[in-house]
């Protein structure tokens, strides 16, 4: 089923936590994406990461981090510092990058409580 | 960075009729660009995409075209069926050397019976 996988579906968070939503992928690919995605907005790119070890901020990076210590995972910390972090969160990823179809995982909607 | 801009943010139309989205694009080197449909709680799949050295593509009912000058390319719809009724988004990269997949806010189709 496009061999990503969010974890978990749903996710509740205090106000001032930190909360890791996970990624992961069996499809061999060297790109991996975080997207938000809000009503009437679009998606919208958090970070992104060409290879291993290596990721770049995306247009509203800030409030997140990420990491990228092995080519099937990349994790996303919501921080308490993102100051709306109620939304759907999509993680995608594809074979070499903007070039390629990228496939999605089921996303993870996260609310604040 | 490359800005997408998608219009219209909602489109109605009969079944049968056609149904036409349009995006424009900011980054002259921009060189793929994909099509994503996304039905109610679903995840994002890709249904078409062109490269910049094409002009136009089609696939049964569905077709994109490519103006490179204008900057702006465009998703056509025939003979509109009810499960044509989804978010449609438009997305934007340079395939060279940064896989960012940027993306337009997204387009809400809705067929009528």
């Amino acid at each position: 089923d496009g061999g990503i996988t969010q974890s978990p579906k749903y996710l509740f968070r205090k106000e001032g936590q930190n909360v890791t939503l996970s990624c992961e992928q069996n499809l061999n690919h060297d790109a991996m994406y975080w997207y938000r995605q809000d009503p009437g907005q679009g998606l919208r790119l958090i970070y992104y990461s060409q290879i291993v070890n290596d990721f770049q901020k995306g247009d509203i990076a800030e409030g997140y981090s990420v990491s990228r210590e092995k080519k099937e995972s990349f994790p996303l910390t919501v921080t308490s510092a993102q100051k709306n972090p109620t939304a759907f969160y999509l993680c995608a990823s594809s074979n070499q990058g903007g070039g390629t179809e990228a496939f999605f995982g089921q996303g993870t909607r996260l609310t604040v409580v | 960075g490359e800005n997408v801009e998608q219009h219209p943010s909602t489109l109605s139309v009969q079944e049968g009729d056609s149904a036409v989205i349009k995006c424009t694009y900011s980054d002259s080197a921009s060189n793929y660009f994909p099509w994503y449909k996304q039905e109610l709680g679903k995840r994002p799949q890709l249904i078409i995409d062109i490269r910049s050295n094409v002009g136009e593509k089609k696939d049964q009912r569905i077709a994109v075209t490519l103006n490179k000058t204008a900057k702006h390319f465009s998703l056509h719809i025939t003979e509109t069926q009810p499960e044509d009724s989804a978010v449609y988004f438009c997305a934007a990269s340079f395939s060279s050397n940064d896989y960012k997949l940027s993306f337009g806010a997204g387009t809400t189709v809705t067929v009528r019976a």
